[in-house]
C-alpha cells in the first residue's frame, strides 16, 4: 500500500532527446507527488511536484503527467542536456502524513 | 532563508566503533526532521523521523538510533557499527503541513571497514 514503483532503473538518452521516467503508486490516499533530482555526492533536490487535481504540470523543460485512474505519473524531460545527467526519484505522500515514500530512482545519462 | 547542515561529509570507521552524525537546520523553527540512508539500488530508505524535541519514530529495525536534543538538531548514532551500515546518509527537513516537499542536506558517505 505504501510502495511507489519507478522505472526504468537506468536510462541513456542522446542530447536533445526526450527522457521519460515512470512511476506507479498503490496508496489511493496519496495526494502529493514530487520529483527529486540528485547529482553524484549531493543530496536530492526538489525538481517539480504535482497534485492529483491536475493532469499535467510543466516547468521549463520538465513536465509531470498524472493519470489518477491508472495511479501512474511520469516525468518528461524535453531537449535533454548532458547537465540533466543525474538520478531522479519520484515520491508520494498523503494528507496528514509528513512522510514521503520514494521510488528506487532512475539514473539518467544524457550523451553529448 | 533556511539552510541545513550535515557533517562530516565523509567518514571511514572500523567495525564495532561508535557513530555520531549531526544535522542542524537554520532559519526555521519546529521543523520535521528525517534521516535517510541511500544504498546502491535501494533508493532512499527512511530510517527515523521527528516532529519535535525528543519525539523519534523509527521506520526500520536496525543497529542505529536517533535523537533530537534541540529543536533544530538531529543526531544519528550507533554504539557498534556493522559492515552493513555503510552507505550515504542524508538528513532532511520539512515544514509541518507544508506540502512543499523536503530539503535535503549534502549527505555523509560512511564506509565501515
Amino acid at each position: 500500500q505504501q510502495q511507489v514503483k519507478q522505472s526504468p532503473q537506468s536510462l541513456i538518452v542522446q542530447k536533445g532527446g526526450i527522457s521519460i521516467i515512470n512511476c506507479a503508486y498503490e496508496n489511493t490516499a496519496f495526494d502529493y507527488f514530487p520529483w527529486y533530482q540528485q547529482f553524484p555526492g549531493k543530496g536530492p533536490a526538489l525538481l517539480i511536484a504535482i497534485r492529483p487535481d491536475v493532469s499535467e504540470k510543466k516547468e521549463g523543460r520538465f513536465t509531470i503527467s498524472f493519470n489518477k485512474s491508472a495511479k501512474q505519473f511520469s516525468l518528461h524531460i524535453m531537449d535533454s542536456q548532458p547537465g540533466d545527467s543525474a538520478t531522479y526519484f519520484c515520491a508520494g505522500s498523503q494528507g496528514g502524513s509528513e512522510k514521503l515514500v520514494f521510488g528506487k530512482g532512475t539514473k539518467l545519462t544524457v550523451n553529448p | 532563508s533556511q539552510t541545513i547542515h550535515q557533517w562530516p561529509a565523509t567518514l571511514v570507521q572500523p567495525v564495532g566503533s561508535p557513530l555520531s552524525l549531526e544535522c542542524t537546520v537554520e532559519g526555521t523553527s519546529n521543523p520535521n526532521l528525517y534521516w535517510y540512508r541511500q544504498a546502491a539500488g535501494r533508493g532512499l530508505q527512511l530510517l527515523f523521523y521527528s516532529v519535535g524535541i525528543g519525539q523519534i519514530s523509527s521506520e526500520v529495525p536496525q543497529n542505529l538510533s536517533a535523537s533530537r536534543p534541540q529543536d533544530r538538531q538531529f543526531i544519528l548514532s550507533s554504539k557498534k557499527l556493522l559492515l552493513s551500515d555503510s552507505g550515504f546518509y542524508l538528513c532532511a527537513w520539512s515544514f509541518t503541513g507544508d506540502r512543499g516537499g523536503y530539503t535535503f542536506g549534502s549527505g555523509t558517505r560512511l564506509t565501515v571497514v
